[in-house]
């Protein structure tokens, strides 16, 4: 059973702050890391696709590193914004195109 | 918008019966997967279809079946529905192209079991 958690479980963090959170994963048989961004009412939405130790992937004010080797992902919100507020996702994936999700962040920006 | 479309959004059943959920993937997508979302956690994989056939299992019971059709829409089934089969259900689209092509998700279907 393959283990991809995240920390923390919730964040609270005031407008204009910078925040960051992990993706911890197996660091064996990778094939690429998901980051997806899910809003209330809305599907999940995909940040980034990683794939190589090392990768760090930029959208807007929302980066990711990527560390395979140690097995762990970052992302990073530069001056986080209301509009950031949503549970973020990643999810490894090893063989085929099964995806094994973490349990999510969950980011409220407050004004 | 996604284009993966699924049906239908909210859903209640009663313990014991019976549930199809369904989904359009997206155009030129020939893999679904589906996903099971209890309250307070990360989506659990259930199963995979690629071109017609199941080709990954999480771990859920046999009640638990799904079909992919030529178009490659697909359905979950649930059988003998437990009150623990609550959840919000979500599907996949995915080009099973590449290995690294990213998954488009609907909005899911929010099933309650009473």
């Amino acid at each position: 059973i393959l283990n991809v958690e995240q920390s923390p479980q919730s964040l609270h963090v005031q407008e204009g702050d910078s925040t960051n959170f992990t993706c911890s994963f197996p660091s064996s048989n990778f094939y690429a890391l998901h980051w997806y961004r899910w809003e209330t009412a809305k599907s999940p939405e995909a940040l980034f696709v990683m794939t190589l130790n090392g990768d760090e992937k930029k959208k807007g004010r929302i980066s990711a590193t990527l560390n395979t080797k140690e097995g762990y992902s970052y992302l990073y919100i530069k001056g986080s914004q209301p509009e950031d507020s949503a549970t973020y996702l990643c999810a490894f994936k090893a063989a085929g195109n099964k995806l094994t999700f973490g349990g999510g962040t969950r980011v409220l920006v407050k004004p | 918008e996604t284009g993966v479309t699924q049906s239908p959004t909210h859903l209640i059943k009663t313990r014991g019966q019976q549930v199809t959920l369904r989904c359009s993937s997206q155009s030129g997508h020939n893999t679904v997967s589906w996903y099971q979302q209890a309250l307070g956690q990360g989506p659990q994989f259930i199963f995979q279809y690629y071109r017609e056939e199941e080709n990954g299992r999480g771990n859920f019971p046999p009640r638990f079946s799904g079909l992919q059709f030529p178009n490659y829409s697909s359905e979950l089934n649930v059988n003998a529905l437990e009150l623990d089969d609550s959840a919000l259900y979500l599907c996949a689209s995915i080009s099973g192209g590449t290995e690294n092509t990213e998954a488009f998700f609907g909005q899911g279907t929010r099933l309650t079991v009473v």
